[in-house]
């Protein structure tokens, strides 16, 4: 079945970066996008963009620009996401998703990531 | 851009149907026929429940139902069970690739 698993907790001294991978199975990598999306603590969901799996081409929404990175490695059916220069305003959780026909399915597990000195 | 608008929090009785808005312009809900709802248990991931307005995906239980008027869309929950007890968002497609997602609603049973 369709999966993305992704890795595992971060936690990150401000002004460090933090690379989160999103591997996925049971499809052609490269017939679907994958978007990622930001669930700051108590809060809800924010689309932070998405990736073209075909050519590798990130686009990212307004406020995800600069200092996010969206990225794949092909070769393991794997995307990344890459966040630097961390603010205490980036602890949340990180989720993959794949995008079927403008409709986002299936969710990865998620990603803690958080920012402390 | 803004958060589409839903309302905080709803509530119900077993047994019961509950309806969640989604407001949004007429450049987005209203334009589009690629509204979706997610449910969200807490700890959990997002789980889709709904696309295309009003289409449930392979397993996910007929009592949910979606539909959509003008620059609203709905998301209703009929025969209430304590397992529908959770956060769910909708989620509108835009045009040149751009999703935007509702602010979330809580739904409690009773």
């Amino acid at each position: 079945q369709v999966q993305l698993v992704q890795s595992g907790s971060e936690v990150k001294k401000p002004g460090a970066s933090v690379k989160i991978s999103c591997k996925t199975s049971g499809y052609s990598f490269t017939f679907y996008a994958l978007n990622w999306v930001r669930q700051a603590p108590g809060q809800g969901l924010e689309w932070m963009g998405w990736i073209n799996t075909n050519t590798g081409t990130p686009t990212y929404a307004q406020g995800f620009t600069g200092r996010f990175v969206f990225s794949l490695d092909t070769s393991v059916s794997t995307a990344y996401l890459q966040i630097s220069s961390l603010e205490t305003e980036d602890s949340a959780i990180y989720y993959c998703v794949r995008d079927i026909s403008w409709r986002l399915d299936p969710w990865g597990q998620g990603t803690l990531v958080t920012v402390s000195s | 851009q803004s958060a589409l608008t839903q309302p905080r929090s709803v509530s119900g009785s077993p047994g019961q149907s509950v309806t969640i808005s989604c407001t949004g312009t007429s450049s987005d809900v209203g334009a589009s026929n690629y509204v979706s709802w997610h449910q969200q248990h807490p700890g959990k991931a997002p789980k889709l429940i709904l696309y295309d307005v009003s289409q449930r995906p392979s397993g996910v239980t007929d009592r949910f139902s979606g539909s959509k008027s003008g620059n609203t869309a709905s998301l209703t929950i009929s025969g209430l069970r304590a397992e529908d007890e959770a956060d769910y968002y909708c989620c509108s497609y835009e045009r040149s690739y751009t999703f935007l997602f509702g602010s979330g609603t809580k739904v409690t049973v009773l």
